[in-house]
């Protein structure tokens, strides 16, 4: 059985930083390409940032873009996200995913308030 | 970037209605889309990917069409679990872009 396990989230202030993991199991991990989507309150769904397998490439929201960093750690499996210099409208709950969203972690929730 | 346009944003419907959700692409994106179910508190679900295609486990009362810029998501015999919101996303180009998502209701 395919498990994401999120890991890393909770409250920062405006400016701070917060690194969020993504642990995968019951697939070959380095064989997936790998996304990070976020949910703000009452909002849709946004795409923040993708991966390769080999973590080669990567790719960011505007919205993020030079404030968030994506990598991932074949050896243990995981995913990363750092995120510097949030903002209040940084505040959402973060999903990891497989990148063809077949997936999903459980979800971890990162607020950005003074 | 590619702007992902759904409609209708919400609507209502009864058990055992059938419901269709448009999604239209900015430019075309061949079949690279994929449609998810969302509910309150869990994580999305995929149903749908390459426009056509069922993921595993999905029952058939999901189904998808379309290439190019208009795609459509068909749910037959609503039954009281589908009653959520549902989302595109193309995978054509990065960024990967969601439409704004369609909430569906009870009637």
């Amino acid at each position: 059985e395919v498990q994401l396990l999120q890991s890393g989230g909770g409250l920062v202030q405006p400016g701070g930083s917060l690194r969020l993991s993504c642990a995968a199991s019951g697939l070959i991990f380095s064989s997936y390409d790998m996304t990070w989507v976020r949910q703000a309150p009452g909002k849709g769904l946004e795409w923040v940032s993708g991966i390769t397998g080999g973590g080669s490439s990567t790719y960011y929201a505007d919205s993020v873009k030079g404030r968030f960093t994506i990598s991932r750690d074949n050896s243990k499996s995981t995913l990363y996200l750092q995120m510097n210099s949030l903002r209040i409208e940084d505040t959402a709950m973060y999903y990891c995913a497989t990148a063809r969203l077949d997936f999903w972690g459980q979800g971890t929730l990162v607020t950005v308030s003074s | 970037d590619i702007q992902m346009t759904q409609s209708p944003s919400s609507l209502s419907a009864s058990v055992g209605d059938r419901v269709t959700i448009t999604c239209r692409a900015s430019q075309g994106i061949r079949n690279y889309l994929a449609w998810l179910q969302h509910k309150p508190g869990k994580a999305p679900k995929s149903l749908i990917y390459g426009a056509t295609s069922l993921q595993s486990g999905v029952p058939s009362k999901f189904s998808g069409s379309g290439s190019g810029t208009e795609f459509t998501l068909t749910i037959t015999s609503l039954q009281p679990e589908d009653f959520a919101t549902y989302y595109c996303q193309q995978y054509n180009t990065y960024p990967r872009t969601f439409g704004g998502g369609t909430k569906v209701e009870i009637k």
